[in-house]
């Protein structure tokens, strides 16, 4: 069974850094394209960043470009997400999914790990 | 940006009642559009993806329709397990977009 396994969630003060990680494991991890999406409490959800399976393209929201960057080890199983510049409105729980293409272009997010939450706060 | 409006935010419903819970994209979005369950504390799950296509072990009493703007998430016989939040998701283009989401409780 696929697993996705975040780390590196904590508080952390405004204009402060955080590095989240997601350990993958039961799939080809260097085959897929990978994702973050963010929670903040009692709200939806929204999508942060993608990254495409060889590192050579990564899509963000706008609300986080220049300040979170997106990366993966292959050899190490792992997806990255390097936030810089947090602010309040980054709270959130952060969670690492994998994402499927389908026929067509279509993609959708199939595999979901539990989330590490994120605090910003002084 | 795509904007995704769910409808309706909230309901409320008794095991075995169908439900309907509806998505409409601000523009058209072909049927790039995926629907997701969330329960209180757990990460969402994958439902349904390309408008219609029933995930592999999702129960067939969950289905999907529509194309362009309006969608439809249908559950046809409601089951205690099935009380949740729901998530429609566009993947027509980044950013990628969720809605608001729907919440469907015990009546």
């Amino acid at each position: 069974e696929v697993q996705l396994v975040e780390s590196g969630g904590g508080l952390v003060q405004p204009g402060g850094s955080l590095r989240l990680s997601c350990a993958a494991s039961e799939f080809t991890f260097s085959s897929y394209w990978m994702t973050w999406v963010r929670q903040a409490p009692g709200k939806g959800l929204e999508w942060v960043a993608s990254i495409k399976q060889d590192g050579s393209e990564k899509y963000y929201v706008d609300s986080v470009k220049g300040r979170f960057t997106i990366s993966r080890d292959d050899a190490k199983n792992s997806l990255f997400l390097q936030m810089n510049s947090l602010r309040a409105e980054d709270t959130a729980v952060y969670y690492c999914a994998r994402l499927r293409w389908a026929a067509a272009a279509r993609n959708y997010f199939d595999y979901w790990g539990q989330g590490t939450l994120v605090t910003v706060s002084s | 940006d795509i904007q995704m409006t769910q409808s309706p935010s909230s309901l409320s419903a008794s095991v075995g009642d169908r439900v309907t819970i509806t998505c409409r994209a601000s523009q058209s979005i072909s049927t790039y559009l995926n629907w997701y369950q969330q329960k209180p504390g757990k990460a969402p799950k994958l439902l349904i993806y390309a408008a219609s296509s029933l995930q592999s072990g999702v129960p067939s009493t969950f289905s999907g329709s529509g194309s362009g703007t309006d969608f439809t998430l249908t559950i046809s016989s409601l089951q205690p397990e099935d009380f949740a939040t729901y998530y429609c998701q566009q993947s027509y283009n980044t950013p990628w977009t969720f809605g608001q989401g729907t919440k469907v409780e015990i009546k």
